[in-house]
């Protein structure tokens, strides 16, 4: 595998589900972020993090959980989403914060 | 504060023709620039970046942008549009300093279609 990857690659779950996506990078970057694209919206940034560290979190809701185990991973943990949850999640890795930022293919979640 | 305006939220053009996608950027320290393309059901892929170093930036596919400090602006082009350049396109601008540093932020995107 090379570059950014995500899974799964399509979602559906109820609104009284737990589930998480992965997303796991191959290019020895030390910074990994999550990003929202709904629907006639911007990408919105959700959180950052650096060296496994978060350094932002963009005042999304606790509903969504991110977790860092080291540099190369980072999962987003969802549990009690809502229907406008519904989106594609994409996850991306740069070297450093100021750095290009290469993005995965993105999670399509749909929430029920 | 950053933020990013593109111009057009639909850009048509004939196959051979001219691509002109519009980015207006607005940054209260010196701004990494970005243009990306998202063909559909993938992620982001990135065309082009300016750093700093010359103002016209050479990127993938025939694609290049020129940073114009006076107008803020950071236009996409490409001389002759190919069926495969169909895509939504994304200007993106990240702050060098402060609180901007490191975040990209989106503009709302361009979707180009390509006309035989």
């Amino acid at each position: 595998e090379t570059g950014v990857t995500q899974t799964p690659r399509h979602l559906v779950m109820g609104m009284t589900n737990k589930k998480s996506l992965k997303c796991e990078q191959h290019l020895g970057h030390n910074a990994m972020y999550w990003y929202k694209q709904s629907a006639k919206k911007p990408l919105e940034l959700m959180f950052v993090y650096n060296f496994k560290e978060q350094t932002e979190n963009n005042s999304v809701p606790s509903r969504f959980s991110p977790e860092c185990p080291n540099s190369s991973h980072l999962f987003l943990h969802l549990h009690t989403l809502q229907p406008e949850d519904s989106a594609l999640y994409l996850c991306a890795s740069s070297q450093g914060l100021a750095d290009t930022q290469y993005f995965g293919p993105g999670t399509r979640l749909t929430v029920l | 504060a950053q933020s990013v305006t593109q111009l057009g939220s639909h850009v048509s053009v004939s196959a051979g023709a001219l691509v002109l996608l519009r980015c207006n950027y607005s940054s209260s320290v010196p701004p990494y620039l970005f243009w990306y393309v998202q063909y559909p059901n993938q992620g982001l892929q990135l065309l082009l970046k300016y750093t700093s170093a010359a103002t016209l930036v050479k990127g993938i596919n025939g694609f290049e942008a020129e940073f114009k400090k006076s107008e803020t602006s950071f236009h996409l082009t490409k001389p002759s549009a190919h069926m495969s350049d169909a895509a939504e396109y994304f200007c993106a601008v990240s702050g060098t300093g402060g609180t901007s540093y490191g975040k990209l932020t989106f503009g709302q995107g361009t979707i180009l279609t390509v006309h035989p």
